[in-house]
């Protein structure tokens, strides 16, 4: 069964150092997420893709952070520099147009 | 963005029925009923979704109401591995965006 991959699946990085996390959809969904969770909380949306094309980033923190999707495929999040409140769950997902999304198993960052 | 609002938590006996509500009084006519749940430690799983009429499938059962203004997901006999946090979402079918809220803890007793 299809599944959306991200790497790595856990990250410790000490405060004003960069993080990066990638992620791989389902082949052929087009709409990308990237959404950050604090423990306790849901899922907050970052950034929301459409092929390479950003359609939202409203609550993506843009001074530090940033999202590439470059050629409609795999996407990458770098923060930059980290903060001790940027620690956080990660999560990716895919989806094809107005159908149900599709979850990575997400990345845990703990920033020191 | 149309938002919901859903109890936030809910416990249920192993095999009795579950009926997790949500209201949804600011939705709007292009907007999907989308749940989905979370298992500890886990990202989101897909559970159901539907626009005007009930919806069945393996996992559960969704129930709109005819205004639209509200909806229940239905397990209809609840196994542990329910015990999870179900998020109630609407989905605009025209962005696609998808914007959680704080869902319901369900809880399971043997």
């Amino acid at each position: 069964e299809a599944e959306v991959a991200q790497s790595p699946r856990y990250k410790i990085t000490e405060k004003s150092q960069a993080v990066a996390f990638w992620c791989d959809p389902i082949s052929g969904h087009a709409t990308l997420y990237w959404y950050r969770q604090i423990l306790g909380q849901g899922p907050e949306l970052l950034v929301q893709f459409q092929d390479e094309s950003v359609v939202d980033d409203s609550q993506l923190p843009k001074d530090r952070f940033s999202a590439e999707r470059l050629k409609g495929v795999d996407s990458t999040l770098k923060i930059q520099p980290a903060e001790l409140g940027d620690s956080a769950m990660y999560l990716c997902a895919s989806s094809l147009l107005g159908q149900e999304a599709f979850f990575g198993q997400g990345t845990r960052l703990t920033v020191v | 963005d149309a938002k919901t609002t859903q109890p936030n938590s809910m416990e249920s006996n192993e095999e009795e029925p579950v009926h997790l509500p949500c209201n949804h009084s600011t939705i709007s006519g292009t907007d999907y009923i989308h749940w989905y749940r979370q298992l500890p430690s886990q990202g989101p799983e897909y559970v159901i979704h539907g626009l005007t009429s009930n919806v069945n499938n393996r996992m559960a059962s969704l129930a709109i109401a005819e205004d639209r203004k509200s909806s229940t997901l239905i397990l209809h006999r609840a196994t542990l591995r329910d015990a999870a946090v179900y998020y109630c979402i609407l989905r605009d079918d025209n962005t696609d965006k998808l914007i959680f809220g704080t869902g319901t803890r369900l809880q399971v007793f043997p």
